[in-house]
């Protein structure tokens, strides 16, 4: 079965301060594809990034960054200096390779950063 | 580049009535799939169309159900409807062509079932 872990249901953190979203998955296909999404208030679900799972390589966005690690199972999203723009909350996904994807979510971490 | 766009925005409903939800997808694409989000919870997978049929299911009951339009929209449709189907729903698309399929979602119809 397919299940993903986002272990903090909720972080606050203060403007300019560093704060790491954890996501662990499980799954026994050998290829898949996990997805960062955020949602703000108005309900609607922004894309952030997307990994293969035969891509281990960290990526860097501007003051996101997101770490990868197969041995773990984990694909840790981490935002440099936040801002009170990052609140929100942030769902980590798993999508097979089953030729029709489906995306199994994580019941996703709030994060709220105050002035 | 037009995003995904979803109507309506909101909808009120009564027990026992029938919902029709509409999803035009991102230019471009050719799938598009729906999800459901009850309040504080995770989306939910409901069904995927491509090519005007239903790819995949998730667990969701036969009240459901879905359209796919030759120019890719999609409806779905709830009947009978449930105190509990109150909730988000969320259409998303994609390029099944391209094989990375990374889903873009609309902003939603949120539902009320009174």
């Amino acid at each position: 079965a397919q299940k993903v872990t986002q272990a903090q249901t909720e972080i606050s953190v203060v403007e300019k301060e560093d704060v790491t979203l954890d996501c662990v998955y499980e799954t026994r296909d050998t290829t898949y594809y996990l997805f960062w999404y955020k949602q703000p208030p108005s309900g609607e679900l922004v894309f952030l990034i997307r990994r293969n799972s035969f891509d281990e390589q960290n990526e860097i966005s501007g003051r996101y960054s997101w770490n990868f690690q197969k041995s773990t199972s984990s694909f840790n999203f981490t935002i440099t200096a936040s801002q009170v723009v990052d609140s929100a909350v942030y769902f980590c996904a798993l999508g097979m390779n089953t030729g029709f994807q489906k995306l199994v979510f994580g019941t996703g971490t709030r994060l709220l950063v105050s002035p | 580049d037009a995003g995904v766009t979803q109507s309506p925005t909101h909808l009120i409903k009564t027990r026992g009535q029938q919902v029709t939800l509409r999803c035009s997808p991102k230019s471009g694409h050719d799938t598009v799939s729906w999800y459901q989000q009850a309040l504080g919870q995770e989306p939910q997978f409901i069904f995927q169309y491509y090519e005007e049929e239903e790819r995949q299911r998730g667990n969701f009951p036969d009240r459901f159900s879905g359209h796919q339009f030759p120019n890719y929209s999609s409806e779905l449709n709830v009947n009978a409807l449930l105190l509990g189907d109150s909730a988000l729903y969320l259409c998303a698309s994609s390029l099944r062509k391209k094989l990375e399929e990374t889903q873009y979602f609309g902003p939603g119809t949120r539902l009320l079932v009174l």
